[in-house]
């Protein structure tokens, strides 16, 4: 069965800090893995798609990386900011997509 | 660029009624996903269409039905609506014969049901 899983469920760090959120997928055949990031309410915003033959990803302070053969992605936030908080979704694509149930994360002023 | 665009992207309706949400897909794509996240929850597959067919079939409730058109636009269709059916809905669109499959998402529909 294809299930994604991520920890921690819930993260607070004071301002400035750096953090790592970490996914793990059960099945290895990806397509590609994506980090979203969700607001309260509100859609989904990508941060960052990794291709399956690919290892890391970076977009100003955000860094993922995917090692497909333990099934594990991390998504790295460096120096971060109350704008940070919101909840983090990992997404494996196969077929169809499956979500994790995400990381909600409070940076604190 | 051309991002999903979905309508209505907020819905209220009382129970029992009938809703219809509707996804336009990126241009070119040729396959439409739809997702449902509930209150609190990740979001989950509903069902696929690839080609105007069907593909692949998640947690959809025999209540729902969806169909993809000639345009390649979907449209899912929500009958005797109950209050559990209250989420945000997701459609996404692919480029199946891409190398990566990659799923662009809409910014969703929000149906409230009373």
């Amino acid at each position: 069965k294809q299930e994604v899983t991520q920890i921690p469920a819930a993260l607070s760090v004071p301002e400035g800090e750096n953090l790592v959120l970490n996914c793990s997928f059960t099945d290895s055949a990806i397509y590609n893995l994506q980090w979203f990031r969700q607001d309260p309410g509100k859609g989904l915003t990508s941060l960052l798609l990794i291709q399956s033959s690919q290892r890391e990803q970076t977009s100003g302070r955000l860094n993922a990386s995917l090692d497909k053969s333990s099934g594990r992605s991390t998504l790295y936030i460096a120096a971060s900011q109350p704008g940070d908080s919101a909840t983090y979704l990992c997404a494996v694509s196969y077929d169809k997509v499956i979500f994790g149930p995400g990381t909600s994360l409070s940076v604190i002023p | 660029a051309a991002g999903v665009i979905q309508s209505p992207r907020h819905l209220i309706k009382e129970k029992r009624e009938t809703a219809t949400l509707k996804c336009y897909p990126i241009p070119r794509h040729d396959t439409v996903y739809w997702y449902q996240q509930g209150p609190g929850q990740d979001p989950q597959f509903l069902i696929s269409f690839y080609e105007k067919m069907q593909s692949d079939k998640g947690s959809i409730p025999d209540r729902f039905s969806a169909q993809q058109f000639s345009d390649y636009h979907s449209e899912l269709n929500m009958s005797s609506l109950e209050l559990g059916d209250s989420a945000l809905y997701f459609c996404a669109s692919s480029l199946k014969r891409g190398p990566y499959n990659e799923q662009f998402f809409g910014p969703g529909t929000r149906l409230t049901v009373l």
